[in-house]
C-alpha cells in the first residue's frame, strides 16, 4: 500500500499569500495517477488537480500543482477568502488508492 | 447536471446491517469507475469501495473486506453499498464518488452512519 503523508498538517497564512502544500509518497507514484481535492466545512470533496499539474474543470489557475515520483506540490498563488479549507491529495494508480491525511489551511 | 445522492444512512447497534444507495443522474453509473468513500467525523477521507466500469474487478479497504459489499444496478443507474457486522469504528459519512479513469469527478453529499447501541 502507497502511503502519502501530507505536511504540514496545519498552514496558518492570510489572503494574498502564497500556499504551499507538500505530499510524499512512501513510493514512486507516476504523475498520471496524483490528484488533488479541497473539502469545505460540512461539504463533500472537489477535484482540483488531476496528473499532478492539470486543473479540473472551473479551477482558477492561482490553484497549481507540480511534483513525480515521490514528491508532489499544491500552490495556491494568491490566497482568496474561500479558499481556507482542507486539502488532500490521493494516488490512483495502484490498489489500494490511497489518500493523505489532509492539510488544514487556514486564516 | 451531473448528481448523485445517497440514501440510506443512520443509526444501527453494532453488528447490525445496513444498505446505502446512490442514486445518479446526469451520468450512465455503468460508464464510470464508482467509489465509496468514507469520512470518520473529523478525520480524513478512506477509499472504503470501488467497482470498475465493467463491474468486472471490485476492492475494498481491509478495513471493510468481508463485512461490505458493493453492487450497481445499471437498469436503475444506481450504486449500493451493502454493509454487515458494522462497528463502532464504522461511523462516518459515506460518499459515493465518480471518475472515468482514476480521478474522482463527481462526489455525493453523503449519507451518515453512525453505529452505537
Amino acid at each position: 500500500e502507497i502511503v502519502l503523508t501530507q505536511s504540514p498538517g496545519t498552514l496558518s497564512l492570510s489572503p494574498g499569500e502564497r500556499a504551499t502544500l507538500s505530499c510524499r509518497a512512501s513510493q514512486s507514484v507516476s504523475s498520471s495517477y496524483l490528484v488533488w481535492y479541497q473539502q469545505k466545512p460540512g461539504q463533500a470533496p472537489r477535484l482540483l488537480i488531476y496528473a499532478a499539474s492539470s486543473r479540473a474543470t472551473g479551477i482558477p489557475d492561482r490553484f497549481s500543482g507540480s511534483g513525480s515520483g515521490t514528491d508532489f506540490t499544491l500552490t495556491i498563488s494568491r490566497l482568496e477568502p474561500e479558499d481556507f479549507a482542507v486539502y488532500y491529495c490521493q494516488q490512483c494508480g495502484s490498489s489500494p488508492r490511497t489518500f493523505g491525511q489532509g492539510t488544514k489551511l487556514e486564516i | 447536471e451531473v448528481q448523485l445522492v445517497e440514501s440510506g444512512g443512520g443509526l444501527v447497534q453494532p453488528g447490525g446491517s445496513l444498505r446505502l444507495s446512490c442514486a445518479a443522474a446526469g451520468l450512465t453509473v455503468s460508464s464510470y469507475e464508482m467509489n465509496w468513500v468514507r469520512q470518520a467525523p473529523g478525520k480524513g477521507l478512506e477509499l472504503v469501495s470501488y467497482i470498475s466500469r465493467s463491474g468486472s474487478t471490485l476492492n475494498y479497504a481491509d478495513s471493510v473486506k468481508g463485512r461490505f459489499t458493493i453492487s450497481r444496478d445499471n437498469a436503475k443507474n444506481s450504486l449500493y453499498l451493502q454493509m454487515s457486522g458494522l462497528r463502532a469504528e464504522d461511523t462516518a459519512t459515506y460518499y459515493c464518488a465518480c471518475g472515468t479513469w482514476g480521478p474522482l469527478d463527481y462526489w455525493g453529499q453523503g449519507a451518515l452512519v453512525t453505529v452505537s447501541s
